[in-house]
């Protein structure tokens, strides 16, 4: 079965960048999508097919996909962004498959 | 906006079945462009998909393979509402339970239900 692999914890200073990956075999011919789940709170999409921001999802989020990797950038990090961060997957061979999570911390 | 409202019972028995209900507003479940699925979250499985079902001229579902002989996923247009059903669960079934609305991937998610197996 597929499987893609995230850094368990990535740590950022308020107002730098933070880049988390997604890696799994040929990730780049799938569409990758990136969830934002903070404590108590049900996951929100904050990438979706790659590189597109739903309304509402400020714009220092962005996303990228290519090879065997996929990368959520989160820029100008804010406080508020402190969360797990969850890639996912889709095919129609394999359906949905989630990443391990990384949770980002604003130190 | 979609909005899905998530009921059913946080305790299970082992080998009893888990049965959730979804209530869907802002959409229906006979929408031919959406699709409804179960995803369940525990520290030791992670994120899940465990299902969806969707109406596209006719009711169809998809399964996980790890939960396929075990689970029921249906809908009721009367209600515009649809269900989970886990049958002969086990502590490993102990996760929180969210629907979710999407097709490749989840755009709009339940508030989640932590059903817990245990005697």
């Amino acid at each position: 079965s597929y499987e893609v692999t995230q850094p368990p914890s990535v740590s950022v200073s308020p107002g730098q960048t933070a880049s988390i990956t997604c890696s799994g075999d040929k990730l780049g011919h799938r569409y990758t999508y990136w969830y934002q789940q903070k404590p108590g709170q049900s996951p929100v999409v904050v990438i979706y097919e790659d590189i597109k921001r739903p309304s509402g999802i400020p714009d220092r989020f962005s996303g990228s996909n290519s090879g065997n990797t996929a990368t959520l950038t989160i820029s100008g990090t804010q406080a508020m962004d402190e969360a797990d961060y969850y890639c996912q997957a889709w095919d129609s061979s394999t359906s949905y498959v989630f990443g391990t999570g990384t949770k980002v911390t604003v130190l | 906006q979609v909005q899905l409202q998530q009921s059913g019972s946080g305790l299970v028995k082992p080998s009893q079945t888990l049965s959730l209900t979804c209530a869907i507003s802002g959409d229906s479940v006979s929408s031919t462009s959406a699709a409804w699925n179960w995803i369940r979250q525990s520290p030791s499985r992670g994120l899940e998909w465990l299902g969806r079902t969707y109406y596209r001229s006719k009711w169809n579902n998809d399964y996980a393979v790890s939960v396929k002989s075990r689970i029921t996923i249906n809908a009721d247009t009367s209600k515009n509402h649809f269900s989970l059903h886990l049958n002969s669960v086990t502590p490993e079934d102990t996760a929180i339970y969210y629907c979710a609305s999407g097709v490749t991937f989840f755009d709009y998610w339940g508030q989640g239900t932590l059903v817990t197996v245990s005697s």
